[in-house]
């Protein structure tokens, strides 16, 4: 089945700072990749995703690009604001094959300073 | 607000009680997923239904019986659980087999 690392497990930044969370992949017929933002009390909400016929995808400060060959895939966060801290997962899912489970990484906490 | 809902929102229960988690979309969405998750550790998919089916059993435990009464709406009936069954449990919804899946805030159950 499919495995997915992220690093780093915890990420402490500057205000104003970008943030870069990597993930890798073991499965290469996985084609789709979300992430998801989850703060304390809450349930994880999709922040952003990216299928495997794109490179690259941005959305205002967050943009997520994709290595089919290398099997990685990363987030990063430009202009880093106190209320970004939270816990990143990113998942990785073969969608369109009747399988919809999602393997997610093991998360990230993000913190950044103020 | 998330639009999955979830009720209830805590629940402590001693380990020979019956109760059921609840989970209702009004996205019109067409599977929908239970997950559990522990602390600081990632969700653990349990089930999913599609079009009111269960579709995918990942060998969870029988104290755990789900429930997809219509495709809005999805139940995690609890019986006889453990103390290592204490975690938070997490409803999603998606459009079909296209992702991506929306997850509510969950369920924080604990088991005396």
């Amino acid at each position: 089945g499919e495995n997915v690392e992220q690093h780093p497990s915890t990420l402490s930044v500057q205000e104003g700072d970008s943030a870069v969370i990597k993930c890798t992949y073991s499965d290469s017929a996985s084609n789709y990749f979300p992430w998801y933002k989850q703060e304390l009390g809450k349930g994880p909400q999709l922040i952003i995703d990216i299928r495997s016929n794109v490179g690259e995808k941005k959305d205002q400060r967050i943009a997520v690009t994709l290595n089919k060959t290398a099997k990685h895939f990363s987030l990063h966060i430009t202009e880093t604001q106190p209320e970004d801290s939270a816990v990143y997962f990113c998942a990785a899912s073969i969608v369109d094959t009747g399988r919809r489970a999602l393997t997610f990484g093991s998360g990230t906490r993000l913190q950044v300073q103020p | 607000d998330t639009e999955v809902t979830q009720t209830p929102k805590h629940l402590v229960m001693g380990m020979t009680n019956k109760k059921s988690l609840k989970c209702e979309q009004h996205m019109g969405h067409r599977a929908m997923y239970w997950y559990k998750q522990k602390a600081k550790k990632p969700p653990e998919l349990m089930f999913v239904y599609s079009y009111e089916k269960l579709s995918i059993n990942e060998s969870v435990p029988s104290r755990f019986s789900p429930e997809c009464p219509n495709s809005s709406l999805l139940n995690l009936h609890l019986h006889a659980l453990q103390p290592e069954d204490s975690a938070l449990y997490l409803c999603a919804s998606s459009q079909g087999d296209v992702q991506p899946q929306h997850f509510g805030d969950g369920t924080r159950l604990s088991i005396l």
